[in-house]
This record gives C-alpha cells, structure tokens and sequence, in this order.
C-alpha cells in the first residue's frame, strides 16, 4: 500500500476484555514499531520488530501487552483483560531498515476502555 | 538514556512571522534526527529527517538544523500560515532499535 494502515481506527471495548490491534506497514519495510500516545504527550516506544521478530519489547507495560508479526510484514497488538489505563492511541511505524531510514506512522487506532 | 526535550511546550503567534522550534537531546551518538508534524486525532507525518552527517534540511518553508555535538535541532518555520497549526515532534533514535520522542510543540497561527 501506500502508507502505514492501522486498524480499527476507533476502538471501544469494556474493561476485562480483549482486543487485537492491526498494523499493515509499508510494503517491502523490515523495520516494524510500535508506540502508545497519551493526550499531550510524545508518543511512547512499546515493540520493535526486524523482520519477525521482536527485537526489543522492553516497552510493553506488562505481560497482558503481546505482539506479533508472523509474516515479516502485518503485526498485531494484542492486549488481554483490558484496563481503563490502557486507553491511548496506539500508534504503528515502518522504516525500509531500523534507524538509520525515514520512519513512517499510520493514524493510529484510538482505543478507550470502558 | 536518550532523553528528548522541546521547547516551548506551546506556542501562539500570527500569521506570516517566522518562527523556530527547538529539539535538544542527551545522546549525541544519532544516526539522524527526524521531525514530525501531528493534527490533532491523527498520526504522525514526516516533515523532515536529518542524517548524523548533515546540517541542515529543507522542505519548501521549513528548515531543519542539526548540531549533533551540542545535542540541538531546530525547526524553522518561515511565513507562518493557519494551516501550520499541529503539534511538532521531534524524534532520535536511542541505542539499537528505539525512536524516542520528544513531547511536542503545539503550535497556533493566530489568522
């Protein structure tokens, strides 16, 4: 595709549940990020993936956080037994190779937690 | 630890002054430095990236600069116009893999 797809992009789910968030980065990119953002605030660093895997989760807030990337290409977010803390936007990132190369970001999937 | 900082946290002027936005952060050892512009309830947009090895950027009225050594960036804004309100994010990487980020500017042509 043409740029980062993120979906959904409005999420609403009652606290206990779960929720998948999806990520379709830039075709061809290895480099895969994903960041949380809460109102007024940089958006903060959860996972990074080269390629399939998971080269740094040291950002995920614990272990209800989960993330994968099968394929090298889409990842999903997964969050188990959702919390009203968790309400953010989650934000989705690809670059052709890590750091050194332009990073680009979806529009995010806003999730509330009710 | 890499640390990002923007200054000012806000930012209100009228339209068509110049203006300039600051990004400094503690870990000079970066690949690049990129800045981002995000609307409000959107993601993030690439105005400009920087590589260790160069200065300056520029894209139409923006200008980016980079001193790695003193851990500074700046991003100029000429001729301001309302459509430039957004907030402004700078970005570095930190260590192998991160993007860490700064907390923004919110910025706001007065028409």
């Amino acid at each position: 595709g043409a740029g980062v797809s993120q979906t959904p992009s409005n999420k609403v789910t009652e606290k206990g549940k779960y929720v998948e968030l999806r990520c379709d980065p830039i075709s061809g990119h290895t480099a895969l990020y994903w960041y949380r953002q809460s109102l007024g605030q940089g958006p903060e660093f959860l996972i990074y993936f080269q390629g399939t895997g998971a080269a740094d989760d040291s950002g995920l807030p614990n272990d209800r956080f989960f993330a994968v990337r099968p394929e090298g290409s889409v990842s999903t977010l997964k969050i188990q037994r959702t919390e009203r803390g968790d309400s953010a936007v989650y934000l989705c990132a690809s670059s052709l190779y890590p750091l050194n190369t332009e990073a680009f970001f979806g529009q995010g999937t806003r999730l509330t937690v009710v | 630890k890499q640390e990002v900082t923007q200054i000012p946290a806000a930012l209100s002027v009228p339209e068509g002054e110049n203006l300039v936005l600051n990004c400094s952060f503690t870990d000079s050892a970066i690949y690049n430095l990129q800045w981002f512009r995000q609307d409000p309830g959107k993601g993030l947009t690439s105005l400009l990236l920087i590589q260790s090895s160069q200065r300056e950027q520029t894209s139409g009225r923006l200008n980016a600069s980079l001193d790695k050594s003193s851990g500074r960036s700046t991003l100029y804004i000429a001729a301001s116009q309302p459509g430039d309100s957004a907030t402004y994010l700078c970005a570095v990487p930190s260590g192998d893999d991160k993007i860490i980020f700064g907390k923004g500017t919110r910025l706001h042509i007065l028409p």
